[in-house]
Protein backbone atom coordinates (compact mmCIF):
# COMPACT_ATOMS: atom_id res chain seq x y z
CA UNK A 1 0.00 0.00 0.00
CA UNK A 2 1.32 3.11 -1.23
CA UNK A 3 1.65 5.91 1.89
CA UNK A 4 4.26 7.80 4.10
CA UNK A 5 6.28 5.98 6.69
CA UNK A 6 7.90 8.49 9.31
CA UNK A 7 10.21 7.06 11.94
CA UNK A 8 10.76 6.69 14.92
CA UNK A 9 7.23 7.15 16.22
CA UNK A 10 8.96 8.22 19.83
CA UNK A 11 12.51 10.29 20.29
CA UNK A 12 14.03 11.33 22.67
CA UNK A 13 17.24 13.66 22.69
CA UNK A 14 19.63 15.31 25.40
CA UNK A 15 19.95 19.23 25.33
CA UNK A 16 22.08 19.91 22.85
CA UNK A 17 22.58 17.41 20.14
CA UNK A 18 20.93 17.12 16.90
CA UNK A 19 18.36 14.54 15.67
CA UNK A 20 17.06 13.36 12.38
CA UNK A 21 13.01 12.19 12.14
CA UNK A 22 13.00 9.88 8.98
CA UNK A 23 10.05 10.41 6.34
CA UNK A 24 9.61 8.23 3.60
CA UNK A 25 7.11 8.24 0.85
CA UNK A 26 5.85 5.62 -2.28
CA UNK A 27 3.70 7.85 -3.87
CA UNK A 28 5.72 9.55 -6.16
CA UNK A 29 4.39 12.84 -4.87
CA UNK A 30 6.78 15.76 -5.89
CA UNK A 31 5.46 17.95 -2.63
CA UNK A 32 6.53 17.05 0.83
CA UNK A 33 5.85 19.17 4.18
CA UNK A 34 7.08 19.24 7.37
CA UNK A 35 4.90 20.26 10.53
CA UNK A 36 5.62 21.10 13.96
CA UNK A 37 2.03 20.26 16.14
CA UNK A 38 2.20 21.46 20.33
CA UNK A 39 -1.36 21.50 22.46
CA UNK A 40 -3.81 23.97 22.04
CA UNK A 41 -2.54 24.64 18.25
CA UNK A 42 -2.89 24.41 14.75
CA UNK A 43 0.27 22.47 12.51
CA UNK A 44 2.66 25.17 11.79
CA UNK A 45 5.00 24.70 8.45
CA UNK A 46 8.04 24.10 9.20
CA UNK A 47 9.93 23.19 5.60
CA UNK A 48 8.81 22.60 2.22
CA UNK A 49 9.79 20.99 -0.70
CA UNK A 50 8.50 20.86 -4.27
CA UNK A 51 10.94 19.09 -6.42
CA UNK A 52 14.13 17.41 -5.45
CA UNK A 53 17.22 18.91 -4.34
CA UNK A 54 15.15 22.40 -3.83
CA UNK A 55 12.94 23.34 -0.63
CA UNK A 56 11.76 26.27 1.09
CA UNK A 57 11.21 27.39 4.50
CA UNK A 58 8.08 27.57 6.08
CA UNK A 59 6.80 29.47 8.99
CA UNK A 60 9.09 28.61 11.90
CA UNK A 61 12.19 27.16 10.47
CA UNK A 62 14.48 28.37 12.46
CA UNK A 63 16.66 25.37 14.37
CA UNK A 64 15.47 23.22 11.52
CA UNK A 65 17.39 21.87 8.24
CA UNK A 66 16.39 19.60 5.72
CA UNK A 67 17.07 18.04 2.62
CA UNK A 68 15.92 16.19 -0.51
CA UNK A 69 17.99 14.03 -2.34
CA UNK A 70 15.90 11.59 -3.15
CA UNK A 71 12.05 12.01 -4.60
CA UNK A 72 10.62 9.61 -2.06
CA UNK A 73 13.02 11.30 1.25
CA UNK A 74 12.35 14.25 2.88
CA UNK A 75 14.10 13.89 6.51
CA UNK A 76 14.05 17.02 9.01
CA UNK A 77 16.73 17.60 11.43
CA UNK A 78 16.19 19.08 14.47
CA UNK A 79 19.48 21.16 15.70
CA UNK A 80 20.44 22.15 19.12
CA UNK A 81 19.92 25.83 17.90
CA UNK A 82 16.04 25.21 17.99
CA UNK A 83 14.92 26.64 21.40
CA UNK A 84 11.93 24.33 22.45
CA UNK A 85 12.06 20.94 20.40
CA UNK A 86 9.82 19.09 22.22
CA UNK A 87 6.53 18.43 20.09
CA UNK A 88 4.76 16.65 17.74
CA UNK A 89 6.00 16.16 14.24
CA UNK A 90 3.93 15.35 11.32
CA UNK A 91 5.11 14.94 7.59
CA UNK A 92 2.86 14.98 4.93
CA UNK A 93 3.19 14.79 1.04
CA UNK A 94 1.26 16.59 -1.90
CA UNK A 95 -0.45 14.53 -5.45
CA UNK A 96 1.07 17.18 -7.92
CA UNK A 97 -2.27 17.01 -10.08
CA UNK A 98 -4.62 18.28 -7.29
CA UNK A 99 -4.88 19.08 -3.67
CA UNK A 100 -4.71 16.10 -1.82
CA UNK A 101 -2.45 15.90 0.77
CA UNK A 102 -1.50 12.06 2.40
CA UNK A 103 0.25 12.23 5.80
CA UNK A 104 2.33 10.03 8.31
CA UNK A 105 1.75 8.53 11.60
CA UNK A 106 4.16 10.89 12.95
CA UNK A 107 7.17 11.28 15.30
CA UNK A 108 7.17 12.67 19.21
CA UNK A 109 10.15 14.19 20.07
CA UNK A 110 11.11 14.94 23.52
CA UNK A 111 14.15 16.89 24.94
CA UNK A 112 15.14 15.60 27.84
CA UNK B 1 -7.18 36.21 15.37
CA UNK B 2 -6.66 32.99 13.37
CA UNK B 3 -7.42 32.94 10.04
CA UNK B 4 -8.69 29.29 10.33
CA UNK B 5 -11.31 28.97 13.23
CA UNK B 6 -13.26 26.15 14.56
CA UNK B 7 -16.17 25.59 16.85
CA UNK B 8 -16.51 24.29 19.24
CA UNK B 9 -13.12 23.33 20.64
CA UNK B 10 -14.29 20.25 22.75
CA UNK B 11 -17.71 18.03 21.79
CA UNK B 12 -19.43 15.14 23.69
CA UNK B 13 -21.69 13.25 22.45
CA UNK B 14 -23.50 10.12 23.27
CA UNK B 15 -23.59 7.33 20.82
CA UNK B 16 -26.45 7.79 18.14
CA UNK B 17 -26.25 11.59 17.78
CA UNK B 18 -25.78 14.09 15.07
CA UNK B 19 -22.92 15.86 15.53
CA UNK B 20 -21.66 19.37 13.80
CA UNK B 21 -18.37 20.73 13.61
CA UNK B 22 -17.87 24.08 12.19
CA UNK B 23 -14.92 25.84 10.53
CA UNK B 24 -14.43 29.75 9.57
CA UNK B 25 -11.96 31.11 7.53
CA UNK B 26 -10.85 34.94 6.65
CA UNK B 27 -8.48 34.10 3.42
CA UNK B 28 -9.61 33.51 -0.16
CA UNK B 29 -8.58 29.54 -0.48
CA UNK B 30 -8.89 27.38 -3.51
CA UNK B 31 -9.76 24.47 -1.02
CA UNK B 32 -10.96 23.59 2.09
CA UNK B 33 -10.15 19.92 3.95
CA UNK B 34 -11.12 18.22 6.41
CA UNK B 35 -8.65 16.04 8.73
CA UNK B 36 -9.08 13.47 11.22
CA UNK B 37 -6.34 12.95 14.39
CA UNK B 38 -6.50 10.01 16.37
CA UNK B 39 -5.02 9.69 19.81
CA UNK B 40 -1.87 8.15 18.19
CA UNK B 41 -1.63 11.02 16.28
CA UNK B 42 -1.53 9.86 12.51
CA UNK B 43 -3.65 12.25 10.57
CA UNK B 44 -6.05 10.68 7.80
CA UNK B 45 -7.85 13.26 5.26
CA UNK B 46 -11.89 13.08 5.03
CA UNK B 47 -12.10 15.44 2.31
CA UNK B 48 -11.17 17.82 0.23
CA UNK B 49 -13.65 20.28 -0.55
CA UNK B 50 -14.00 23.36 -3.32
CA UNK B 51 -17.40 23.81 -3.21
CA UNK B 52 -21.08 22.19 -1.80
CA UNK B 53 -21.07 18.61 -0.58
CA UNK B 54 -19.51 15.79 -0.43
CA UNK B 55 -20.55 12.61 1.58
CA UNK B 56 -18.94 9.17 2.89
CA UNK B 57 -20.48 6.75 4.82
CA UNK B 58 -21.70 8.77 7.96
CA UNK B 59 -19.81 11.85 7.21
CA UNK B 60 -21.08 15.27 5.20
CA UNK B 61 -18.91 17.85 4.55
CA UNK B 62 -20.28 21.10 3.46
CA UNK B 63 -18.90 24.65 2.70
CA UNK B 64 -20.43 28.21 1.67
CA UNK B 65 -17.42 30.32 -0.49
CA UNK B 66 -19.46 33.06 -0.07
CA UNK B 67 -20.15 32.83 3.57
CA UNK B 68 -16.53 31.19 3.98
CA UNK B 69 -17.52 29.01 6.06
CA UNK B 70 -17.81 25.11 6.45
CA UNK B 71 -19.51 22.33 8.69
CA UNK B 72 -18.22 18.65 8.95
CA UNK B 73 -21.47 16.35 10.36
CA UNK B 74 -21.32 12.58 11.39
CA UNK B 75 -24.44 10.98 11.58
CA UNK B 76 -25.59 8.29 14.26
CA UNK B 77 -21.95 8.79 16.17
CA UNK B 78 -19.71 5.96 17.29
CA UNK B 79 -17.31 5.66 20.02
CA UNK B 80 -14.92 4.76 17.16
CA UNK B 81 -15.37 8.60 15.66
CA UNK B 82 -13.72 9.65 18.66
CA UNK B 83 -10.45 11.83 17.39
CA UNK B 84 -9.50 15.21 16.64
CA UNK B 85 -11.19 16.95 13.62
CA UNK B 86 -9.11 19.76 12.07
CA UNK B 87 -10.33 22.51 9.27
CA UNK B 88 -7.40 23.32 6.56
CA UNK B 89 -7.55 25.55 3.70
CA UNK B 90 -5.60 25.95 0.97
CA UNK B 91 -4.84 29.52 -0.11
CA UNK B 92 -3.30 30.97 -3.19
CA UNK B 93 -0.13 29.31 -1.76
CA UNK B 94 1.04 26.00 -1.80
CA UNK B 95 0.23 25.77 1.89
CA UNK B 96 -1.86 24.66 4.43
CA UNK B 97 -3.66 26.97 7.29
CA UNK B 98 -5.07 24.69 9.90
CA UNK B 99 -7.35 25.00 12.61
CA UNK B 100 -6.69 24.60 16.18
CA UNK B 101 -9.02 21.51 16.02
CA UNK B 102 -12.21 19.69 17.44
CA UNK B 103 -11.87 17.16 20.28
CA UNK B 104 -14.77 14.83 19.83
CA UNK B 105 -15.60 12.11 22.54
CA UNK B 106 -18.19 9.70 21.99
CA UNK B 107 -19.63 7.83 24.89
CA UNK B 108 -21.79 4.58 24.28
Amino acid sequence: DGGITQSPKYLFRKEGQNVTLSCEQNLNHDAMYWYRQDPGQGLRLIYYSQIVNDFQKGDIAEGYSVSREKKESFPLTVTSAQKNPTAFYLCASRDGQGYGYTFGSGTRLTVV
Amino acid sequence: KNEVEQSPQNLTAQEGEFITINCSYSVGISALHWLQQHPGGGIVSLFMLSSGKKKHGRLIATINIQEKHSSLHITASHPRDSAVYICAVRGNTDKLIFGTGTRLQVFP
